[in-house]
């Protein structure tokens, strides 16, 4: 099945830095999604997409859709410690009624 | 509150024993989603139903099997003849009426091997 990919796989950055971190596929999407995960926990959902070009906040969290519908962009800024966790992007395509998710983008935060 | 409850949250599994990891939502959501989480592998789809009583393969579904006989539970079984069942596992339920398409998930089951 297919995956999203995800870049960068990993990040370390320093406390107030901002961070930026994208998704892509090989096929049009009509929906992105971006998802955080604690350790040990399930993912939680941070911003929706639903048009191309669509530019969407959630605080300091900043997300696009895409013109192209392939690729979608996510970018946290003046980051803190408790942005550690793994990043997920999502798409859903047509009418189907599951999610692909991409391989995720771990970030640490140091002080 | 509503949510999505998976439990245990720990499980063992000696080889050739077959294991159950229970999903139950009180959300009233219509579609329930089997994941499995490996490192580096992101979040690959085993199951899912969109209603009661019917159910799909998703991209990995060999060596496991879910039954939907309640909208609110969507068990899935780890059967013997998964090769590498050691993972995170994920449930997650959506409303189909929802715009927003997000899912809500569980706070996951890491079965081990021993």
């Amino acid at each position: 099945g297919q995956q999203l990919n995800q870049s960068p796989q990993s990040m370390f950055i320093q406390e107030g830095e901002d961070v930026s971190m994208n998704c892509t596929s090989s096929s049009i999407f009509n929906t992105w999604l971006w998802y955080k995960q604690d350790p040990g926990e399930g993912p939680v959902l941070l911003i929706a997409l639903y048009k191309a070009g669509e530019l969407t906040s959630n605080g300091r969290l900043t997300a696009q859709f895409g013109i192209t519908r392939k690729d979608s962009f996510l970018n946290i800024s003046a980051s803190i410690p408790s942005d550690v966790g793994i990043y997920f992007c999502a798409g859903r395509s047509g009418t189907a009624s599951k999610l692909t998710f991409g391989t995720g983008t771990r970030l640490q935060v140091t002080l | 509150d509503g949510g999505i409850t998976q439990s245990p949250k720990y499980l063992f599994r000696k080889e050739g024993q077959n294991v159950t990891l229970s999903c139950e939502q009180n959300l009233n959501h219509d579609a329930m989603y089997w994941y499995r989480q490996d490192p580096g592998q992101g979040l690959r789809l085993i199951y899912y139903s969109q209603i009661v009583n019917d159910f799909q393969k998703g991209d990995i579904a060999e060596g496991y099997s879910v039954s939907r006989e309640k909208k609110e539970s969507f068990p899935l079984t780890v059967t013997s003849a998964q090769k590498n069942p050691t993972a995170f596992y994920l449930c997650a339920s959506r409303r189909e009426r929802d715009r927003n398409y997000g899912y809500t998930f569980g706070s996951g089951t890491r079965l081990t091997v021993v």
